[in-house]
C-alpha cells in the first residue's frame, strides 16, 4: 500500500486479556519498528526488525510483550495479560535500510489501546 | 545514550507570528536529526531532516539547521498559520550501530489562533 497500515485503529480490552496489533509496512521496506506513545512517557522504542537479522527487542517493557514479523512483511505485536498501564497508542513504522545518512522512518496512524 | 531535549509547551501564537521551538541533543558521533509533526487525529509525519553538520532541512515554510557546535536543531517558521497547529517532535538517529533507532523529544504542542 501507499503507507504503513495498522489495525485495529482502536481497541478496548479488559484487564488480563491478550491483544494482537497488526502492522503492514510500506512495500519494499525491509526495516520495521514498533513504538509506544503514552501521555507520561512520550514516544518509546519497543522493537526493531531488519530483514532476516535477529530483532532488537531492547525496548520491550516486560515479557508480556512480544512481536513477530512473518515473511519479512507483516508484523504482529502481542500483549499478554494486559494491564491498565499498557493503555497507549502503539505506532508501527517502516523504512528502507541504509547504514548511513539518516533513514527516513514512516509511521502508521497507530492503534489506540485502552485497557479497562 | 542518546537523548533529545525540546522546549516544553504548550506554545500558543497568533496567525502570522514567528515560531521557534528549541531542540538540543546528546549523542556520540554524527547523528541525523529530524522534526516530526503530528496533526490532531493523525499519525506522525516527517517534517524535515538534516544528516550532517550545517545542513538545513526545510519543508512547508519550516526550517531547522544542524548545529554541531551547540548540539542544536531548532525549528523555525517565519509566519505560522492555523493549520500548523499540531504536536512537533524533535528526534535523532545515532551513528554507527544504533543508526536505525529514533530517539524522540517529548513533543511540543503548538496552537495557532486566527
Amino acid at each position: 500500500g501507499a503507507g504503513v497500515s495498522q489495525s485495529p485503529s482502536n481497541k478496548v480490552t479488559e484487564k488480563g486479556k491478550d491483544v494482537e496489533l497488526r502492522c503492514d509496512p510500506i512495500s519494499g521496506h525491509t526495516a520495521l519498528y514498533w513504538y509506544r506513545q503514552s501521555l507520561g512517557q512520550g514516544l518509546e522504542f519497543l522493537i526493531y526488525f531488519q530483514g532476516n537479522s535477529a530483532p532488537d527487542k531492547s525496548g520491550l517493557p516486560s515479557d508480556r510483550f512480544s512481536a513477530e514479523r512473518t515473511g519479512g512483511s507483516v508484523s504482529t505485536l502481542t500483549i499478554q495479560r494486559t494491564q491498565q498501564e499498557d493503555s497507549a497508542v502503539y505506532l508501527c513504522a517502516s523504512s528502507t535500510y541504509r547504514a548511513s545518512s539518516g533513514n527516513t522512518i514512516y509511521f502508521g496512524e497507530g492503534s489506540w489501546l485502552t485497557v479497562v | 545514550g542518546n537523548s533529545v531535549t525540546q522546549m516544553e509547551g504548550p506554545v500558543t501564537l497568533s496567525e502570522e507570528a514567528f515560531l521557534t521551538i528549541n531542540c538540543t541533543y546528546t549523542a556520540t558521533g554524527y547523528p541525523s536529526l529530524f522534526w516530526y509533526v503530528q496533526y490532531p487525529g493523525e499519525g506522525l509525519q516527517l517534517l524535515l531532516k538534516a544528516t550532517k553538520a550545517d545542513d538545513k532541512g526545510s519543508n512547508k515554510g519550516f526550517e531547522a539547521t544542524y548545529r554541531k557546535e551547540t548540539t542544536s536543531f531548532h525549528l523555525e517558521k517565519g509566519s505560522v498559520q492555523v493549520s500548523d497547529s499540531a504536536v512537533y517532535f524533535c528526534a535523532l538517529t545515532g551513528s554507527g550501530g544504533s543508526n536505525y533507532k529514533l530517539t524522540f523529544g517529548k513533543g511540543t504542542l503548538l496552537t495557532v489562533n486566527p
